[in-house]
């Protein structure tokens, strides 16, 4: 059964330092997402991505953060100074197609551990 | 957005059936009902969806009220592989199709 890859599962880094997460989504979805999920907290939505554009983009989603697709496989989350606060669980999610007609389901992602010191 | 309800935590045996209740009070005509789970240390999981009429799958039963303020996931026979958090969550039809994720249900298995 497709699957949505992440990598690294665990990444640390320094505050202040570039980090750049990386997901494979499943090869026949066209609509790509990031959340995040704090430790102990709730899954948020961070952004959705489709057509080589950003579709909607939460409150969190700030000047820090950028996504792309470089090629035809990958999907990548750079976050350009990282906060202490950024230290999360990052789930990389696709789906087929999109909420225009309603009840798509999206695959998500084993995430990856984000550890900023 | 639209928000849902559901009990911060459930307890269950192993083989019994499992009701997984949640409150949408505030649906509106066009908000599909969706369930995700997440087991331990992974990322969610899509379990079941539904609009109107009950919804079958390999994973759960989806009963939906007949005035969808609210529905049920059932889970027909637990396994210990079941527990998670459970996420009832509207997709509300406005572009995207974001995923608004509240507390969910921690539902326990017991052996």
């Amino acid at each position: 059964e497709p699957e949505v890859t992440q990598t690294p599962s665990h990444q640390v880094t320094q505050m202040g330092q570039e980090v750049i997460l990386r997901c494979v989504p499943i090869s026949n979805h066209l609509y790509f997402y990031w959340y995040r999920q704090i430790l102990g907290q709730k899954v948020e939505f961070l952004v959705s991505f489709y057509n080589n554009e950003i579709s909607e983009k939460s409150e969190i989603f700030d000047d820090q953060f950028s996504v792309e697709r470089p090629d035809g496989s990958n999907f990548t989350l750079k976050i350009r100074s990282t906060k202490l606060e950024d230290s999360a669980m990052y789930f990389c999610a696709s789906s087929r197609n999109t909420g225009l007609a309603g009840g798509v389901e999206q695959y998500f992602g084993p995430g990856t551990r984000l550890t900023v010191t | 957005d639209a928000k849902t309800t559901q009990p911060n935590s459930m307890e269950s045996n192993e083989e019994e059936p499992v009701h997984l209740p949640c409150n949408h009070s505030t649906i509106s005509g066009t908000d599909y009902i969706h369930w995700y789970r997440q087991l331990p240390s992974q990322g969610p999981e899509y379990v079941i969806h539904g609009l109107t009429s009950n919804v079958n799958n390999r994973m759960a039963s989806l009963a939906i009220a007949e005035d969808r303020k609210s529905s049920t996931l059932i889970l027909h026979r637990a396994t210990l592989r079941d527990a998670a958090v459970y996420y009832c969550i509207l997709d509300i039809i406005q572009g995207a199709q974001k995923l608004v994720f509240g507390q969910g249900t921690r539902l326990t298995i017991n052996p």
